[in-house]
């Protein structure tokens, strides 16, 4: 079956212009995932969403950072006033349930380059 | 919090050759530890994953062994094979509802032919 889906798969923006980053969870999967992820670097935790549970913003880096989930379909994360730092691959990955009980699921990630 | 800390950071093996990877972690009441493969241009995939109720968990040439003592997790990869190539990334998490997945840095390995 399908997979997650990011889109786009790569966006160069300019220092300051905002972008959003649109991530498709597998159907059916109830929670949800942001990762960033710089260059040669792990997987650093960003948000997750729960069903209708209140979200997990605890990795959230800054208040320029913010993401919103539609019930259990389609996620989009936005980045205002992007600064070069911001640069990395953004991974959203989805799980049939949360936490430990099931596997997350990644998309191929969104390549985000500020010149 | 917890911290996942993991190395080598790469490691280069001869094809057939056995490949280790270690990671420790902090929180004591972490009980679930995955691993992730990530192919070049694509999202980790988990390739194998143990729970504290176990020392060690075997899939054909892939093991995972857990010192829950010691705190610390090992990937073993037997005959490895050129297409072994790829990121690993080592994780641990809590139980009981949500609980936040934590990654190591991450390890390049490379399957010389």
């Amino acid at each position: 079956g399908a997979g997650v889906s990011q889109s786009p798969s790569n966006k160069v923006t300019e220092k300051g212009k905002d972008v959003e980053l649109r991530c498709d969870p597998i159907s059916g999967h109830t929670a949800l995932y942001w990762y960033r992820q710089r260059l040669g670097q792990g997987l650093e935790f960003l948000i997750y969403f729960q069903g209708n549970s209140a979200p997990d913003k605890s990795g959230l880096p800054s208040d320029r950072f913010s993401a919103e989930r539609t019930g259990e379909s389609v996620s989009t994360l936005t980045i205002q006033r992007t600064q070069q730092e911001d640069s990395a691959v953004y991974l959203c990955a989805s799980s049939l349930v949360g936490g430990s009980k099931s596997e997350q699921y990644f998309g191929p990630g969104t390549r985000l380059t500020v010149t | 919090g917890e911290n996942v800390e993991q190395h080598p950071s790469t490691l280069s093996v001869q094809e057939g050759d056995s490949a280790v990877i270690k990671c420790t972690y902090s929180d004591s009441a972490s009980n679930y530890f995955p691993w992730y493969k990530q192919e070049l241009g694509k999202g980790p995939q988990l390739i194998i994953d143990i729970r504290s109720n176990v020392g060690e968990k075997k899939d054909q040439r892939i093991a995972v062994t857990l010192n829950k003592t010691a705190k610390h997790f090992s990937l073993h990869i037997t005959e490895t094979q050129p297409e072994d190539s790829a990121v690993y990334f080592c994780a641990a998490s809590g139980s009981g509802g949500y609980q936040k997945v934590t990654f190591g840095i991450g390890t390049k390995l490379q399957v010389i032919p």
